[in-house]
C-alpha cells in the first residue's frame, strides 16, 4: 500500500514552454504533499508544501508564479513550472504525508518516482 | 545551522560486511521523527526504516537497523550483510514537531558503493 504515482518520469521541452508534473496518491487521501527539487549529486531540496484545497506554502527563494503547484483534490497535486528555462532543468519529485501504521502521531512521508526535467 | 548532517560524502564496503552510515541532527523540538531513505540510480527514494524521538528501542527493519543515540542526537544507519543491490545514495532525515505540515528535512547524503 501507499503509492504515489509520479507523472511524467522524464520530460524534455523548450525554453518558454510551461510544464506539468502531477502526482497521485493511489490508495491513501494525502491531505498534504510536498514538492522537492534535487540537482544532481546534491540533496533535496522543499520548494513547497501543498495543502489540500487551500494555497501552496512556499519556501523562500521559491517563485510561486514560477512554480504554480495546484492541489485540487485529496489523492491529485500538480507543479507547473511556467516559462521554464535551462536553469530550470532539474529531477523533480513529489512526497505524501501518510500515517504510520495507524499512529496518528506519527507520520511517514511516501516519494513519487520523480521528474527528470530537461529544458532545451 | 546544519539540521541534518551527514559527514560522509561517499563510502565503501565488501559485499557480505555490515557498515555504518553516519547521521546526526539538530532540533530542539521533543517530538521528532528521523527517517532514512535509498535513492538508486533511478531516483526514486525507497523508505528504509524509521525512528520517533519517543521510541525507547533502536528500529530495525530487516537488514536495516537505526543506532538511535538521544543524548548524542546521532541516528545512524548500519546495513548488515551488504549486497551489491545496496550501492545507492542513502539519505537522512528529519521531521520536527507534529504538526499537519511539518516536512522532511534532507541531510547531504551519502553514496555506497558496494564491492563484490
Amino acid at each position: 500500500g501507499a503509492v504515489v504515482s509520479q507523472h511524467p518520469s522524464w520530460v524534455i521541452c523548450k525554453s518558454g514552454t510551461s510544464v506539468k508534473i502531477e502526482c497521485r496518491s493511489l490508495d491513501f487521501q494525502a491531505t498534504t504533499m510536498f514538492w522537492y527539487r534535487q540537482f544532481p549529486k546534491q540533496s533535496l531540496m522543499l520548494m513547497a508544501t501543498s495543502n489540500e484545497g487551500s494555497k501552496a506554502t512556499y519556501e523562500q527563494g521559491v517563485e510561486k508564479d514560477k512554480f504554480l503547484i495546484n492541489h485540487a483534490s485529496l489523492t491529485l497535486s500538480t507543479l507547473t513550472v511556467t516559462s521554464a528555462h535551462p536553469e530550470d532543468s532539474s529531477f523533480y519529485i513529489c512526497s505524501a504525508r501518510r500515517p504510520l501504521s495507524g499512529d496518528t502521531l506519527n507520520y511517514g512521508y511516501t516519494f513519487g518516482s520523480g521528474t527528470r526535467l530537461t529544458v532545451v | 545551522a546544519q539540521k541534518i548532517t551527514q559527514t560522509q560524502p561517499g563510502m565503501f564496503v565488501q559485499e557480505k560486511e555490515a557498515v555504518t552510515l553516519d547521521c546526526t541532527y539538530d532540533t530542539s523540538d521533543q517530538s521528532y521523527g528521523l527517517f532514512w531513505y535509498k535513492q538508486p540510480s533511478s531516483g526514486e527514494m525507497i523508505f528504509l526504516i524509521y525512528q520517533g524521538s519517543y521510541d525507547e528501542q533502536n528500529a530495525t527493519e530487516g537488514r536495516y537497523s537505526l543506532n538511535f543515540q538521544k543524548a548524542r542526537k546521532s541516528a545512524n544507519l548500519v546495513i548488515s550483510a551488504s549486497q551489491l543491490g545496496d550501492s545507492a545514495m542513502y539519505f537522512c532525515a528529519m521531521r520536527e514537531g507534529i504538526g499537519a505540515g511539518n516536512m522532511l528535512t534532507f541531510g547531504g547524503g551519502t553514496r555506497l558503493m558496494v564491492k563484490p
